[in-house]
């Protein structure tokens, strides 16, 4: 168990819609970052947050959105969803500062959009 | 940008063959490069990390050289078991803030 948890492990959607994904850090790490998993894109980076503000943008498309809140637990937005969007989408945390700081990875939810 | 390549899969191997998964890396400066480890069903892990030149990284056997002349991070481990089968990801931290850039993962298979 890494300490990082993510709700919900599987959602499955139509084109269009709105989902929320949920994770919650390790408990002292300030920073949290998305990733998707995808067949053909692999691993991508999609945002950082730390602290409450953002500190990194990756290939996030203008559809997603994300936020960390004060209590430090992040939501990642996917709205319009398409067929593509499908996809395994990961939450991490780390403690930032110093080269080589490990990120803790979630299990992820799987989010298939039919 | 920064990017990572390393060998594509799978790698099908018997159990207590040697092992090597190739990784090379373009980045600005000298980054942390790491190897995560996904088992299936599961998240990543950190399997092993190396922070600068020359350093060399190791965890439950495996072995992984930052190489800066050769910009490389190859991941060995001397004798598989079956329950090494998983995707190996090697992986750079990019523009600080411990944010990562992963390669395309390589699966690895290993049969008694």
């Amino acid at each position: 168990d890494s300490g990082v948890t993510q709700t919900p492990k599987h959602l499955i959607t139509a084109t269009g819609q709105r989902v929320t994904l949920r994770c919650s850090p390790r408990s002292g790490d300030l920073s949290v970052y998305w990733y998707q998993q995808s067949l053909d894109q692999g691993l991508q980076f999609l945002i950082q947050y730390y602290n409450g503000e953002e500190r990194a943008k990756g290939n996030i498309l203008e559809r997603f959105s994300a936020q960390q809140f004060p209590d430090l637990h992040s939501e990642l937005n996917l709205s319009s969803l398409e067929l593509g969007d499908s996809a395994l989408y990961f939450c991490a945390s780390s403690v930032v500062g110093g080269a080589g700081a490990e990120a803790f990875f979630g299990q992820g939810t799987r989010l298939t959009v039919v | 940008g920064d990017s990572v390549t390393q060998m594509e899969g799978p790698v099908t191997l018997s159990e207590e063959a040697f092992l090597t998964i190739n990784c090379t890396y373009t980045a600005t400066g000298y980054p942390s490069l790491f190897w995560y480890v996904q088992y299936p069903g599961e998240g990543l892990q950190l399997l092993l990390k190396a922070t600068k030149a020359d350093d060399k990284g190791s965890n439950k056997g495996f072995e992984a050289t930052y190489r800066k002349e050769t910009t490389s991070f190859h991941l060995e481990k001397g004798s598989v078991q079956v329950s090494d089968s998983a995707v190996y990801f090697c992986a750079l931290e990019s523009g600080g803030y411990n944010k990562l850039i992963f390669g395309a993962g390589t699966r690895l298979a290993v049969h008694p």
